[in-house]
């Protein structure tokens, strides 16, 4: 089974700032790749697939890199609303299978 | 607007049958497979299994194939989620969500159905 690990497991950032979250496959998901925010209490929301394609109505400043084992999701300037724990998901093969997160925070 | 409702959250106790609904709303139902997450207490999430509305074709994964059984009702816009026996550990919070139309990623969530399993 292909397992997803996501680094760092906590980043600190403030408002403002650029924010670099990395997702490394144990083995190749060429590009089946999607990325998920979750926010305390609510459900995750998709924000990347196909490891570069914004979702419907996700701001420009997620952007989606990467292929093969390392995926990269930038927030370019991050607000207020976008800290949140933020997860990847491969989609290859199955099963479909989630890294353990990010949680970003405030600096 | 796509929009999955779940069934309110549950109690049950240890060795007690469930069943949580997820019911689709502003799409064609029977065209896109419905997933089922977990998401244990401050923990990750998990993928759980897969149907097709339109024809019941289901597909599980593996930690879960035997533990839970995933049907649906197109009549009715529903997939469900069964237990037959609950145990403490399956305690969690559980989403449905509507795969995307190219791939086995979630475009769509359903607002979480939280099921406590306590003696």
């Amino acid at each position: 089974e292909i397992v997803m690990t996501q680094s760092p497991v906590t980043l600190s950032v403030s408002p403002g700032e650029r924010a670099t979250l990395s997702c490394r496959a144990s083995q190749s998901v060429s590009s089946y790749l999607a990325w998920y925010q979750q926010k305390p209490g609510q459900a995750p929301r998709l924000l990347i697939y196909d490891a570069s394609t914004r979702a419907t109505g996700i701001p420009a400043r997620f952007s989606g890199s990467g292929s093969g084992t390392e995926f990269t999701l930038t927030i370019s300037s991050l607000q207020s609303e976008d800290f949140a724990v933020y997860y990847c998901q491969k989609y290859n093969s199955w099963p479909p299978t989630f890294g353990q997160g990010t949680k970003v925070e405030i600096k | 607007e796509v929009q999955l409702v779940q069934s309110g959250a549950e109690v049950k106790k240890p060795g007690e049958s469930l069943k949580i609904s997820c019911k689709g709303f502003g799409y064609t139902f029977t065209s896109y497979w419905i997933a089922w997450v977990r998401q244990m207490p401050g923990k990750g999430l998990e993928w759980m299994g897969i149907i097709f509305p339109g024809d019941s074709d289901t597909r599980y994964s593996p930690p879960f194939q035997g533990q839970v059984t995933i049907s649906a009702d197109k009549s009715l816009n529903t997939v469900y989620l069964l237990w037959s026996t609950l145990k403490a550990s399956d305690t969690a919070m559980y989403y449905c969500a509507r795969r995307g139309s190219s791939s086995w990623y979630a475009d769509s969530w359903g607002q979480g159905t939280l099921v406590t399993v306590s003696s």
